[in-house]
């Protein structure tokens, strides 16, 4: 149980083009899910916290118009790249909190932008 | 602010030596901590959490509020415990309910 999917498992896009990445709850609910970037060999750094029915909160430095964030349901957020460049490209993981009290993590998104 | 510290980048042994990844934290209140792992290519599985005070795989930690750590032990270990470890404290500040993740360390483990 508690499983978290994210589509697609990897993209590659030209500089300048937008890639919606989805992050789903598959047996659970989650009014919350977290968004984060890995860069190679690196930890993980939160850029959002995503919120049903609400505004998406950004962490410091990380911009809010280039990073779309929809929580459009209890068990979908989606995360925008919006107009894509190199420098944006990353490794994209999701997460959410479940009735287990422990943080159950998508299997990342690999975005390279050429 | 909360932060955790995982001293050791690269951490390797030999087959059925024990081992002890190093995790220090800060923050003033009670920690709610976590060990996470990420084998090759998979993606992040919670191994240990503090509250349950379980063995997982034959790993354990143990919170010392006194030192501030939560370091990962396990007394002999196998090869197929070659992974990414990642130590991770609960956020209970600006972002609240996400969690402060250390670098990991790379452990290795020989044949």
């Amino acid at each position: 149980g508690a499983v978290v999917s994210q589509h697609p498992s990897r993209v590659i896009c030209k500089s300048g083009t937008s890639v919606k990445i989805e992050c789903r709850s598959l047996d659970f609910q989650a009014t919350t899910m977290f968004w984060y970037r890995q860069f190679p060999k690196q930890s993980l750094m939160l850029m959002a916290t995503s919120n049903e029915g609400s505004k998406a909160t950004y962490e410091q430095g990380v911009e809010k118009d280039k990073f779309l964030i929809n929580h459009a349901s209890l068990t979908l957020s989606t995360l925008t790249v919006t107009s894509a460049h190199p420098e944006d490209s990353s490794f994209y993981i999701c997460s959410a909190w479940y009735s287990g009290g422990a943080m159950s993590f998508g299997p990342g998104t690999r975005l390279t932008v050429l | 602010a909360q932060r955790v510290t995982q001293p050791e980048k690269l951490l390797s042994v030999f087959k059925g030596a024990p081992v002890e990844l190093k995790c220090n934290y800060s923050y003033s209140g009670s920690p709610e901590l976590f060990w996470y792992v990420q084998y090759s290519r998979q993606r992040l599985q919670l191994l240990l959490r503090h509250i349950s005070r379980e063995s997982i795989k034959g790993f354990t930690a143990d919170l010392n509020k006194g030192e501030t750590s939560f370091h990962l032990k396990k007394p002999f270990a196998q090869e197929e415990d070659s992974a990414m470890y990642y130590c991770a404290l609960k956020n209970y500040g600006g972002s609240q309910g996400n969690l402060i993740f250390g670098k990991g360390t790379k452990l290795s483990v020989k044949p």
